[in-house]
């Protein structure tokens, strides 16, 4: 069965520090990878995700992530976080389900951010 | 454009109540989910529509009860609902390419839910 593992609960960073937050999964076969944001009260935001290809995958709000088959990892980085980074990150890996997909999320990581 | 509409924001029922809450999406997304989300924990799903048939039911109580009456609109129908029913309730919708293969679910804003 797939699982993911956020190891870290909470995470506190000052405002223009670098940030990366880990994500580590288990998955039988080619993994296919997301990072969410959520903040308080609201709903999932894509980030970014790896399907194929180029390992190191950029997305939004500046943030990019590197998979690393060798170490079962996607971890999230941005070099330097704005205030407004501050919410729940969700890594999650998916697999087919029938004609739809099912997620399975990383129990997240709070960024707190310090000005 | 990626957006999907959930209403209300915010609803607020007694347990002997009947409301719907309610999924919009115009991106011609194929599948559509319902997801529950407790306080400080990661969302759980609980239903899948894939072309308006109902594919994944994850155990959930018979007290909901999803309808899809078209591609676009997805509903979840409340019914005889506990306190602990309470939580944030999540719409998603992904494209559900025929060719199988995994696809990316995008979500929306959520219905905070609270059952007295």
């Amino acid at each position: 069965a797939q699982s993911v593992t956020q190891p870290d609960i909470h995470i506190t960073v000052s405002e223009g520090a670098s940030l990366e937050l880990r994500c580590n999964y288990s998955y039988g076969a080619t993994p296919y990878l997301f990072w969410y944001v959520q903040s308080p009260g609201q709903g999932l935001q894509l980030l970014l995700k790896y399907f194929s290809g180029d390992t190191l995958v950029q997305g939004i709000k500046g943030f990019e992530a590197e998979f690393k088959r060798s170490q079962s990892s996607f971890n999230l980085r941005k070099p330097s976080v704005h205030w407004s980074d501050a919410a729940e990150y969700f890594c999650a890996v998916a697999k087919t389900a029938g004609t739809a997909s099912k997620l399975t999320f990383g129990t997240g990581t709070r960024l707190q951010v310090t000005l | 454009d990626t957006e999907v509409t959930q209403t209300p924001k915010h609803l607020v029922m007694g347990m002997t109540n009947k409301k719907s809450l309610k999924c919009e999406q115009h991106m011609g997304h194929r599948a559509m989910y319902w997801y529950k989300q407790k306080a400080k924990k990661p969302p759980e799903l609980m239903f899948v529509y894939s072309y308006e048939k109902l594919s994944i039911n994850e155990s959930v109580p018979s007290r909901f009860s999803p309808e899809c009456p078209n591609s676009s609109l997805l509903n979840l129908h409340l019914h005889a609902l506990q306190p602990e029913d309470s939580a944030l309730y999540l719409c998603a919708s992904s494209q559900s390419p025929p060719s199988l293969s995994v696809d990316t679910q995008y979500f929306g804003p959520g219905t905070r839910l609270t059952v007295l």
